[in-house]
Formats: structure tokens, C-alpha cells, sequence
């Protein structure tokens, strides 16, 4: 079963503009993780965010993590033609190390 | 390091056969996971190893899916006999504890026909 669900499923942009997902989970957690998918390849780690942090950067992501209401959002900045790609969300549960992945978001950025 | 290595990357095989999907971590890693991933149920962690160890296989859909780690640098995931509705890219992942980020393998196509 999946532990969090993507909003929204599918995001168009136009380069240059800012993408923001956003993920939903339903148990406690040790750390939140957003990775990267292009069509066709394995998946990419973008970032981690530990259950006691509120907001991470690295680069053009930002992500923010409100453990009360059991929810994420990835920020892209200035948004490239290459960032085209499906993110996920994946959480490890508290009591165990199982690492359990979104639905995920397809985000098409337009040239 | 060469990252997780799967094989094959794609396989094709027919109804009732048994498929062996290949795994080869990376060096130093304690943890191994499989997934597979379909359009229509996403991205599901099949079973996951911690120090060559079955921990959790919840996630094996049914009896003819199988899951070993005989040692530290390999992992096997069998399917017999294989169906139509296994047809699904499998990825296998490292990490090198609990808690950090994962690295994934290039995943293997599977098409049971």
C-alpha cells in the first residue's frame, strides 16, 4: 500500500516559472525523501528531510515538512526544459525501515 | 562505484514460465529493496533485506514470487510461474543504513505474453 499521494498528479509550466508538489502521508515518520524519475530510468534522490526539520534547500529545490498536518511540498524554482520528469514522495515509517513511495507528480516543462 | 546493477534490463517471456530478475548492490550496503512499479498501482515495495536478512515481504504479491540474498553483493527476485499481470518494470535499491537516501538500479522490463 502507498504511505503518501502527490498532488497534483500532473503539472504543465512553462520554463522559467516555479513548480510546487506537494505529498500526503498517513503515519508517523523519521525522514521524508523526494526523488526523480525521467521516463524510462530508475529513480533519483533529490533530498531528505528529517521528521524534526521544517525546510531544506539544495540549489532551485526547496522542500518544507509540517509533521502536524502529515504533509510536504518540493518547490522548483525557475523551472528548466530538463526538469521534465515524475517526482516522488517516499517515507519511512517510525517504527520500521520501509521506504515507501507516492503515486508521484508528472511535470512537464514547456520550452 | 558502478551503482546498483540490474539484469536483465528487459525481459520477454511467456505465460507460466519462470523469470529471474538480478540484482548486485552497492559495495558497503546494508539494505536491499525490491519494487515494482505499473501505471495503474505506482511504485510497491515488494521486500527489503537488511544485512542479506528478509525483513519485511509483505508486499510479495503471492506465492510465486520469491526474493534471496545470498550474500552481500547479490539478490534474486523469481517469479514461477510467471502471468500476464506480472508484466511491470522491477527496481531493486541500496542504502547504505537505515534512514538515508536510496540509490536505484536501472530497473528490468518485464512483458509476460
Amino acid at each position: 500500500s502507498q504511505q503518501g499521494e502527490e498532488d497534483p498528479q500532473a503539472l504543465s509550466i512553462q520554463e522559467g516559472e516555479n513548480a510546487t508538489m506537494n505529498c500526503s502521508y498517513k503515519t508517523s515518520i523519521n525522514n521524508l525523501q523526494w526523488y526523480r524519475q525521467n521516463s524510462g530510468r530508475g529513480l533519483v534522490h533529490l533530498i531528505l528531510i528529517r521528521s524534526n526539520e521544517r525546510e531544506k534547500h539544495s540549489g532551485r529545490l526547496r522542500v518544507t515538512l509540517d509533521t502536524s498536518k502529515k504533509s510536504s511540498s518540493l518547490l522548483i524554482t525557475a523551472s528548466r526544459a530538463a526538469d521534465t520528469a515524475s517526482y516522488f514522495c517516499a517515507t519511512d515509517a517510525a517504527s520500521s525501515y520501509k521506504l515507501i513511495f507516492g503515486s508521484g507528480t508528472r511535470l512537464l516543462v514547456r520550452p | 562505484d558502478a551503482g546498483v546493477i540490474q539484469s536483465p534490463r528487459h525481459e520477454v517471456t511467456e505465460m507460466g514460465q519462470e523469470v529471474t530478475l538480478r540484482c548486485k548492490p552497492i559495495s558497503g550496503h546494508d539494505y536491499l529493496f525490491w519494487y515494482r512499479q505499473t501505471m495503474m498501482r505506482g511504485l510497491e515495495l515488494l521486500i527489503y533485506f537488511n544485512n542479506n536478512v528478509p525483513i519485511d515481504d509483505s508486499g510479495m504479491p503471492e506465492d510465486r514470487f520469491s526474493a534471496k540474498m545470498p550474500n552481500a553483493s547479490f539478490s534474486t527476485l523469481k517469479i514461477q510461474p510467471s502471468e500476464p499481470r506480472d508484466s511491470a518494470v522491477y527496481f531493486c535499491a541500496s542504502t547504505i543504513w537505515d534512514y538515508t537516501e536510496a540509490f536505484f538500479g536501472q530497473g528490468t522490463r518485464l512483458t509476460v505474453v
